[in-house]
């Protein structure tokens, strides 16, 4: 159980286009859903944290215009990144926050690459 | 606001040894702490969750360990396998928070 799904694992897109990741939660609710992200032999940063029904809160630094958090549903979290440039290539991890123990499981990542 | 810190960053160990991996941080505040592997390219997996109230759990031949009071989590791994080869992550949350703060990770290589 408390399998997190992510979708795609891998893009590759041209500078100043859109990108659309899909998070979801495949056997359990989750209220809240975490997106992070990490670069190269660094460990994982926290972006902001997705609540379902309502917007999400980014951490500081992270611009919100730019990466776009939708929680619509209690399965379902989705990441957009916006007119992406190629230093938005980066690993992007979600997880998903079980509700009786508060454990956070982790998605398989999403690699983007920018060209 | 919260700070994690793995030592070592790297070992190289042969087949058989039994590891301590150690993660220190700083807000005792904490409603759990996490462990978790993740391998070249891949994303996380969870090892052991340890809750505030716990001192230590298990799980195989795994055993976290968690001390609030010194800020201090012990990761032990008996009889490491060169399938143990990974990159180990902690994390705790921000005080008063469930957002995890990851320390830097620790490189395992276990040499057959």
């Amino acid at each position: 159980g408390a399998v997190v799904s992510q979708h795609p694992s891998w893009v590759i897109c041209k500078s100043g286009t859109s990108v659309k990741i899909e998070c979801r939660s495949l056997d359990f609710q989750a209220t809240t859903m975490f997106w992070y992200r990490q670069f190269p032999k660094q460990s994982l940063m926290l972006m902001a944290t997705s609540n379902e029904g309502s917007k999400a809160t980014y951490e500081q630094g992270v611009e919100k215009d730019k990466f776009l958090i939708n929680h619509a549903s209690l399965t379902l979290s989705t990441l957009t990144v916006t007119s992406a440039h190629p230093e938005d290539s980066s690993f992007y991890i979600c997880s998903a926050r079980g509700q009786a123990t508060y454990e956070q499981y982790f998605g398989p990542g999403t690699r983007l690459t920018v060209t | 606001k919260q700070e994690v810190t793995q030592i070592p960053a790297a070992l190289s160990v042969p087949e058989g040894e039994n590891l301590v991996l150690n993660c220190s941080f700083t807000d005792s505040a904490i409603y759990n702490l996490q462990w978790f592997r993740q391998d070249p390219g891949k994303g996380l997996t969870s090892l052991l969750l340890i809750q505030s109230s716990q001192r230590e759990q298990t799980s195989g031949r795994l055993n976290a360990s968690l001390d609030k009071s010194s800020g201090r989590s012990t990761l032990y791994i008996a009889a490491s396998q060169p399938g143990d080869s990974a990159t180990y992550l902690c994390a705790a949350p921000n005080s008063g928070t469930y957002k995890y703060i990851f320390g830097t990770g620790t490189r395992l290589k276990v040499l057959a």
